[in-house]
């Protein structure tokens, strides 16, 4: 099983700030997905990535794959308090009809208005 | 369309006795998932149903958990007997197919005390 490392592991901005969140491993993944939790609820899907090099956009979060499919960034611009929460990244290894997905440290990101 | 529902949200017990967990997953979603995350570590794998069926199940940490999925509908995860360590947040998640994101539960609060 991957270990994936994210950081930072917090980070508190103000209101309007920009910010990038890091996720890495030392393995290649088949695919990467970006989710957000919030206290109390389960995390909720923000996008998938497959391909190496791959950037989606998201409104103001701009999420990209790294050209190894070793590691993956989301960079969130102009941060707004509703941006608060806690971003994991997953990556998932397998092909074939079969996934396993692992998850990573998290990073809880707080926005100060 | 409904959400993937856990219940109960919250569940304290005390050691040596046993729970159940249960999940619906979203009406027609054939794969269920369970993690389970611990206090301060990161959202573990527990087990994966493709229908009725377990396609993984190497995350369940020992012989003391036993998960079903009836009729490949909503799924149970039943503690017997509780442990201490048992004592996290359990997660049930549900997607369409192996290839696409997540859809989660709220969760299940569990305290073993």
């Amino acid at each position: 099983t991957q270990l994936l490392e994210q950081s930072p592991q917090f980070l508190s901005i103000q209101e309007g700030e920009n910010l990038t969140v890091y996720c890495n491993s030392s393995s290649v993944f088949s695919s990467l997905q970006w989710y957000r939790q919030e206290p109390g609820e389960g995390p909720v899907l923000l996008v998938t990535v497959v391909t190496g090099g791959e950037v989606k956009k998201l409104k103001r979060l701009t999420f990209q794959f790294g050209d190894a499919r070793k590691d993956s960034s989301l960079h969130i611009t102009a941060a707004q308090p509703g941006d608060t929460g806690l971003y994991l990244c997953a990556g998932g290894e397998g092909s074939g009809g079969y996934q396993k997905v692992t998850f990573g440290t998290g990073t809880k990101l707080q926005v100060i208005p | 369309e409904a959400g993937v529902t856990q219940f109960p949200s919250h569940s304290v017990i005390e050691k040596g006795q046993t729970v159940t967990l249960r999940c619906d997953p979203i009406s027609g979603h054939d794969n269920l998932y369970w993690y389970r995350r611990v206090m301060g570590k990161e959202i573990k794998f527990l087990l994966h149903f493709v229908k009725e069926s377990k396609q993984d199940e190497s995350g369940m940490p020992n012989n003391r958990f036993l998960a079903e999925r009836t009729g490949g509908t909503y799924s149970t995860l039943k503690v017997q007997p509780a442990e201490l360590e048992d004592s996290g947040v359990y997660f049930c998640a549900s997607s369409p197919t192996w290839k696409d994101g997540y859809t989660f539960g709220s969760g299940t609060r569990l305290t073993v005390v």
